[in-house]
């Protein structure tokens, strides 16, 4: 089973600056993979799909890329509504649809 | 509008049993792959199994296989998690979600609050 590695596991920022989180996988896939914003005591919101399409709605500061067993997802310029924690998942068929363990973004 | 609506919140007791529940509507529940995912308190989330309701065909995270029943009634648009034997380390958020069209997972339910004591 693919099993995937987050880091950092807390990051400490300001707004306005340009954040990266980074998303390994044990065994290489296609681009089945998404990123997902979720707020204190809410329901996680989809940010990307395949890997670097944006969800429709999310602001264009968030971007991602990556393929075979690297990921990033990038906020390009930090809004205060953007402090929360973010999760990769990959859905690649055959293999249970693992979420990264999460990186929680916090106010510096 | 696609929408999965998750019962109440449960207060149970070590080695009662549990079904909770996930309604769909707003789109065809037959062809699309709808399960469940886990957070414990202060954790991350982590993906239980899927289930396709047309064919019933269930995928389970082996971490999750033989301590859960996931499940579809496509007769009334409804997904459920079921527990025979509840221990306190289940306590935790349970978020129905359904997956589009093999690719990642738009729509959430709203969670159930599952309490488990000793």
């Amino acid at each position: 089973d693919i099993q995937m590695t987050q880091s950092p596991s807390t990051l400490s920022a300001s707004v306005g600056d340009r954040v990266t989180i980074t998303c390994r996988a044990s065994q290489s896939f296609y681009t089945w993979l998404a990123w997902y914003q979720q707020k204190p005591g809410g329901v996680p919101k989809l940010l990307i799909l395949k890997g670097s399409v944006l969800e429709s709605g999310v602001p264009s500061r968030f971007s991602g890329s990556g393929s075979g067993t690297e990921f990033t997802l990038t906020i390009s310029s930090l809004q205060p509504d953007d402090f929360a924690t973010y999760y990769c998942q990959h859905y690649s068929s055959g293999s249970p649809h693992t979420f990264g363990q999460g990186t929680k973004l916090e106010i510096k | 509008e696609v929408q999965l609506v998750q019962s109440g919140a449960e207060v149970k007791k070590s080695g009662e049993s549990l079904s909770i529940s996930c309604k769909a509507s707003g789109y065809d529940f037959r062809y699309f792959w709808i399960g469940w995912v886990r957070q414990m308190p202060g954790k991350g989330l982590e993906w239980m199994g899927i289930t396709y309701p047309d064919d019933s065909e269930i995928r389970y995270s082996p971490s999750f296989q033989g301590q859960v029943t996931i499940s579809a009634d496509k007769s009334i648009t409804t997904a459920y998690l079921h527990w025979s034997s509840l221990k306190p380390s289940d306590t935790a958020i349970y978020y129905c979600v359904r997956q589009d069209g093999g690719s990642s997972y738009r729509h959430w339910g709203q969670g159930t609050l599952v309490t488990v004591s000793s």
